[in-house]
């Protein structure tokens, strides 16, 4: 079965600052990844993915990730902060052979701090 | 193209009655996945339908919950007798494919508070 891990449910970090979300994941077989961000009262909307190839991904609102299968982590960073930033992000996996269906972390609310 | 959409958005029921919600996917899209989001919570997936077709429901408790994917019409959670601990937010996602690397594309949720 698959797992994530993402550690610090709270984030608080100050406007301008680098986001660092980390996300470890346990797979018995290549994963799917992928980052999601919620807004309050809403769904969720996909921030990048990663299926195959390189392993930097970039994706949209200038969020990035990396994939390191040696350390089974895809950690999102994004080198500045914006107020719009602040809402709650999850890291999630698939199975290429499970229907698709997503393993998603705790989450990490974000604050960020003017 | 609308996206995907689910109502209510929010459900307050007393115990032991029944609740349904409701999901109507994206235009196209023929898989859907319900997945249910607890306070404090990452969301776990539930049961994944294609049309008429329960596909996988390993996620779903054993008792109380059903889904449905009729041919005609939106996708149906129902869950009988509901007790405090249903308290929720559930989400429906519709994808085009069953293929794994296929965005899953989520509506806003339905929160259902048991009373």
């Amino acid at each position: 079965a698959q797992s994530v891990t993402q550690l610090g449910s709270h984030v608080s970090v100050s406007e301008g600052a680098l986001v660092l979300l980390r996300c470890n994941y346990s797979s018995s077989v290549p994963p799917y990844l992928f980052w999601y961000v919620q807004y309050p009262n809403q769904g969720l909307q996909l921030l990048l993915k990663y299926t195959t190839g390189a392993t930097l991904v970039k994706g949209i609102n200038g969020f990035e990730a990396e994939f390191k299968k040696s350390e089974t982590s895809f950690h999102l960073t994004k080198p500045s902060a914006h107020m719009s930033d602040a809402a709650e992000y999850f890291c999630a996996v698939s199975d290429p052979g499970g229907n698709n269906r997503l393993a998603f972390g705790k989450g990490n609310q974000v604050v960020v701090i003017p | 193209n609308a996206g995907v959409m689910q109502n209510p958005r929010h459900l307050v029921r007393r115990r032991g009655q029944e609740a349904r919600l409701r999901c109507s996917p994206m235009k196209g899209h023929s898989h859907v996945y319900w997945y249910r989001q607890l306070p404090e919570e990452g969301l776990k997936f539930m049961v994944y339908l294609q049309k008429e077709n329960i596909i996988d429901e390993s996620g779903m408790p054993k008792e109380r919950f059903s889904a449905e994917f009729p041919k005609e019409g939106p996708s149906i959670l129902r869950i009988q007798q509901v007790v405090r601990g249903d308290s929720a937010a559930y989400f429906c996602a519709s994808s085009p494919t069953s293929e794994a690397a296929h965005e899953q594309f989520f509506g806003p949720g339905t929160r259902l508070t048991v009373l």
